[in-house]
């Protein structure tokens, strides 16, 4: 079993609709949350940090439920530009390394 | 300021011959991660080097792989004896350990390509 499991998608989106979409993470012991953005060929950019209650960052918002093991992420209003693969990437260590899951890919339709 | 960079940006290599690669972390930042993303694979973790000690190599796939650090800044990652299955984005990554604990900064990476 993958330590951070994703939904692949595609998740095809009209602009300005609402899209969300979860990942699960097995180790219970995980310590950090993130959502990373990653675009075509391109390298992983952090997108926002996810905290227990709880953090919106513009049209952003993120959940993280410890007792279930996942967190969510959504996306309002979306924007043609929001097309991309989202990372759920957790941390497990001191040394900060970091767990990724395959990632979701958003498309985002006119 | 400059972000990470990674060199080569691509690199062709026949199966059997060893290739480095090269990070060129932000300046100041102690943390450096070394990850792969193959074809349709989410990113895998090799490497992290605070300042130049590796205190965890546990990603590292095979003793064919190894990196090192130098002056606290430009890491390098060795394969040898390449292998079809190597072919990769290798990803370097940089963090700010008294700035932003968690924060890590990707290079552009390179892509590997082993004929």
């Amino acid at each position: 079993r993958k330590e951070v499991e994703q939904d692949p998608g595609p998740f095809n989106v009209p602009e300005g609709a609402t899209v969300a979409f979860n990942c699960t993470y097995s180790n219970s012991a995980s310590q950090s949350f993130f959502w990373y953005r990653q675009d075509c060929r391109k390298e992983p950019k952090l997108l926002m940090s996810v905290y227990s209650s709880g953090n919106e960052d513009g049209r952003f918002t993120a959940q993280l439920n410890r007792a279930s093991q996942y967190i969510s992420l959504l996306i309002r209003d979306s924007k043609l530009s929001d097309s991309a693969t989202y990372l759920c990437v957790v941390t497990t260590d001191s040394w900060g390394k970091l767990q990724f899951g395959a990632g979701t890919q958003v498309v985002v339709t006119p | 300021g400059a972000g990470v960079s990674q060199s080569p940006s691509n690199k062709v290599t026949e199966k059997g011959k060893d290739v480095e690669l090269r990070c060129d972390p932000i300046s100041g930042h102690t943390a450096l991660y070394w990850y792969r993303q193959s074809l349709g694979q989410g990113l895998e973790f090799l490497i992290y080097f605070q300042g130049n000690s590796a205190p965890d190599k546990s990603g590292l796939p095979s003793d064919r792989f190894s990196a090192e650090r130098t002056g606290g800044s430009v890491s390098t990652l060795t394969i040898q004896r390449t292998q079809q299955e190597d072919s990769a984005v290798y990803l370097c990554a940089s963090r700010n350990l008294v700035a932003g604990p968690y924060e890590q900064y990707f290079g552009p990476g390179t892509r590997l390509t082993v004929t």
